[in-house]
């Protein structure tokens, strides 16, 4: 299966600033099988973007997300408040669909 | 704009076997595939397996002994069966729609907490 490796772990941001988390895939994955969600405490999951770099409905459009192969890239050009989440990929390129363990952006 | 509401039991013995239903509201199950996930205390989440209109199946090979997906299109249901529970299992379960293009899950139900213990 493919191994999704997300970093860092843990991001230390204030508002305002740029958030630039990673994931790293143990195979190439088609781009448009690169999917991010973001995940509250306590609440389900909300997909972010699609496709490596489509934004879903109503997400805004500070959150971004780039790469292709086995590097992707979801960026947040300036942090809100609300921002602060934990968030996932998750490869649907092949069987079994696999997740990343998580990166939680924390304020700093 | 499509719901899903899931219920199930939520507290099992070991060995018992964990029972989930999904249905769907303000939309068919036609044209999608409808996942199962689950996400443990603290960690992070896990694909269990899918199932679409027709009936076809895939399922996550971790799993795939102890699962059973099936689908109810009279209810506009899907549901899911996993065998043998132990404590591993203990976990938040979510059912979820994936688009068929790129299979990305855009609708989530509420999640059901489920607790194995003796």
């Amino acid at each position: 299966e493919i191994v999704l490796t997300q970093s860092p772990g843990t991001l230390s941001l204030a508002p305002g600033e740029r958030a630039t988390l990673s994931c790293t895939a143990s195979q190439s994955i088609r781009s448009n099988f690169l999917t991010w969600y973001q995940q509250k405490p306590g609440q389900t999951p909300r997909l972010l973007i699609y496709g490596a770099s489509t934004r879903a409905t109503g997400i805004p459009d500070r959150f971004s997300g780039s790469g292709s192969g086995t590097n992707f890239t979801l960026t947040i050009s300036r942090l809100e408040p609300e921002d602060f989440s934990v968030y996932y990929c998750q490869q649907s390129d092949k069987s079994p669909r696999t997740f990343g363990r998580g990166t939680k952006v924390e304020i700093k | 704009q499509v719901q899903l509401q899931q219920w199930g039991a939520a507290l099992l013995r070991p060995s018992e076997t964990l029972s989930l239903t999904c249905a769907v509201s303000g939309g068919s199950l036609s044209g999608h595939y409808w996942s199962w996930l689950r996400q443990p205390p603290g960690e992070g989440l896990e694909w269990i397996g899918e199932v679409n209109y027709s009936g076809n199946l895939n399922y996550s090979p971790s799993l795939k002994s102890r699962v059973t997906i099936s689908v109810d299109t009279s209810k506009n249901q899907f549901s899911l069966k996993l065998t043998s529970v132990t404590a591993a299992d203990t976990a938040i379960y979510f059912c979820a729609r994936e688009r068929l293009i790129y299979y990305y899950m855009d609708v989530w139900g509420k999640g059901t907490p489920v607790t194995v213990s003796s």
